[in-house]
């Protein structure tokens, strides 16, 4: 089994829609990630959180946002899609803040 | 402010053929760590290596290898006798000081048989 995945692998939303992309985790990290990737421009950080009670913005926060249920959960929301938040969505995690990020297996997210 | 280069958009070589992928790091931090992660056309991310900034001794791991020069603020990837499963996009992504890893912009490689 993964030791990172992410729900739903694929989501086509409207305009306007709230919409939660989960990640769960079985690595027994307390780092986790989220990131989006556009064409052209990488990955870029959306939220992260170094335990339970820790969330912060990344580069990207603006119409997001997150909830850390548990060590191994870690959701990320968009309130109101709006169609440029198309993108692949990732989640990560790792154990340390410098070592490597394990990656689930993304998200597909096409806001109409 | 740091700013990490990828500034090959795409390569395309011939299977069997070395490719070097470029990655440049311009920074005033003196700790830092890098990474390459590999993403093949199937959409996952899978870590291939991490350097810290004290260490510039060459990496070599089968067919790949990495040369990092601090003095030149690269870190680049080369790939030796390149095969068609090589095909991915190849991101650099440096943790500037100890704050978050920053992605590149990626280097698509293309390997034809």
């Amino acid at each position: 089994d993964a030791d990172v995945t992410q729900t739903p692998r694929n989501r086509i939303t409207k305009t306007g829609k709230r919409i939660m992309l989960e990640c769960s985790q079985t690595k027994g990290h307390d780092r986790m990630y989220w990131y989006r990737q556009d064409p052209g421009l990488g990955l870029r950080l959306i939220y992260y959180s170094f335990d339970v009670k820790d969330i912060n913005k990344g580069e990207i926060s603006d119409g997001y946002s997150v909830s850390r249920q548990a060590q191994a959960k870690f959701s990320l929301s968009l309130e109101s899609a709006i169609p440029n938040q198309t993108a692949l969505y990732f989640c990560a995690t790792s154990d340390h803040e410098v070592s490597e990020q394990f990656f689930g297996p993304g998200t597909r997210l096409t806001v109409l | 402010a740091q700013k990490v280069t990828q500034a090959q958009t795409e390569i395309s070589v011939v299977e069997k053929e070395d490719v070097t992928l470029d990655c440049v790091y311009e920074t005033r931090d003196t700790t830092y760590y890098l990474f390459w992660y590999k993403q093949p056309p199937s959409g996952e991310l899978v870590f291939l290596i991490r350097r810290n900034s004290f260490d510039e001794q060459n990496e070599i791991s089968g067919r790949y290898s990495w040369n990092f020069q601090k003095s030149t603020s690269s870190f680049n990837f080369t790939i030796t006798a390149s095969q068609v499963v090589d095909s991915a996009v190849y991101f650099c992504a440096p943790i500037p000081g100890f704050q978050k890893l920053v992605f590149g912009t990626g280097t698509r490689l293309l390997v034809s048989p």
